[in-house]
């Protein structure tokens, strides 16, 4: 089974601060890595796919880099409806989810 | 537009059994590789298993924890997936989401509850 470890598990951000997510693969993946958004008592939502591709309406201060075994999720110019947890996720084989990294605005 | 709706959660002793169904609608269904994850109260994504399009061989694949209790299948006559869940488990109670992972697709989820 692939582990993947996001840091940090938490984030307090002030509004309009960069903020910058990294998961880490147990082994590499390529570039078969997305990322999710969840807010409280919603469905998580696709941000990124295949590590870089945004996803059909998500804003453009979502953005996603990396390969191989680290990936980055960066949200420049944090909004208040930024609050969530976030999400990988690897389609290399069998799929798994990072643990989850939790951002709250200051 | 697309819509995933999971129905048939609930309350349900240790050991005993459910099935959930997953209504598609709004895309090709029969296409979708189709994948079931969960949440436990207060916990992270975990991913349960997922069956491929029958073009791609409709095979399952099974998370450790699930695997020999769980059987994922598909109607595509119906346009609907399901999860028959079998001795099932305290640590089995969570909130069960049907998606298409990376078309974006995802349901509202369904509760799920083992206990006595």
């Amino acid at each position: 089974e692939i582990v993947l470890t996001q840091s940090p598990d938490f984030q307090s951000v002030t509004p309009k601060e960069k903020v910058t997510i990294t998961c880490r693969a147990s082994q590499s993946i390529g570039s078969s890595l997305h990322w999710y958004q969840q807010k409280p008592d919603q469905s998580p939502k696709l941000l990124i796919k295949y590590a870089s591709q945004s996803f059909s309406g998500v804003p453009s201060r979502f953005s996603g880099s990396g390969s191989g075994t680290d990936f980055t999720l960066t949200i420049n110019s944090l909004e208040a409806e930024d609050a969530a947890t976030y999400y990988c996720h690897q389609s290399s084989s069998l799929p798994t989810f990072g643990q989850g990294t939790k951002v709250e605005i200051k | 537009e697309v819509q995933l709706v999971e129905s048939g959660g609930g309350l349900v002793k240790p050991g005993g059994s459910l099935r959930l169904s997953c209504a598609a609608s709004g895309f090709t269904f029969s296409n979708a590789w189709m994948t079931w994850v969960r949440q436990a109260p207060g916990k992270g994504l975990e991913w349960v298993g997922r069956i491929k399009s029958k073009t791609d061989g409709g095979t399952t694949d099974y998370a450790a924890p699930v695997k020999g209790r769980f059987t994922i299948s598909r109607d595509d006559s119906k346009n609907t997936l399901y999860l028959q869940m079998n001795s099932l488990k305290t640590e089995d109670t969570a909130v069960y989401y049907c998606s298409a992972l990376t078309s974006g697709y995802w349901g509202q989820g369904t509760l799920v509850t083992v206990s006595s």
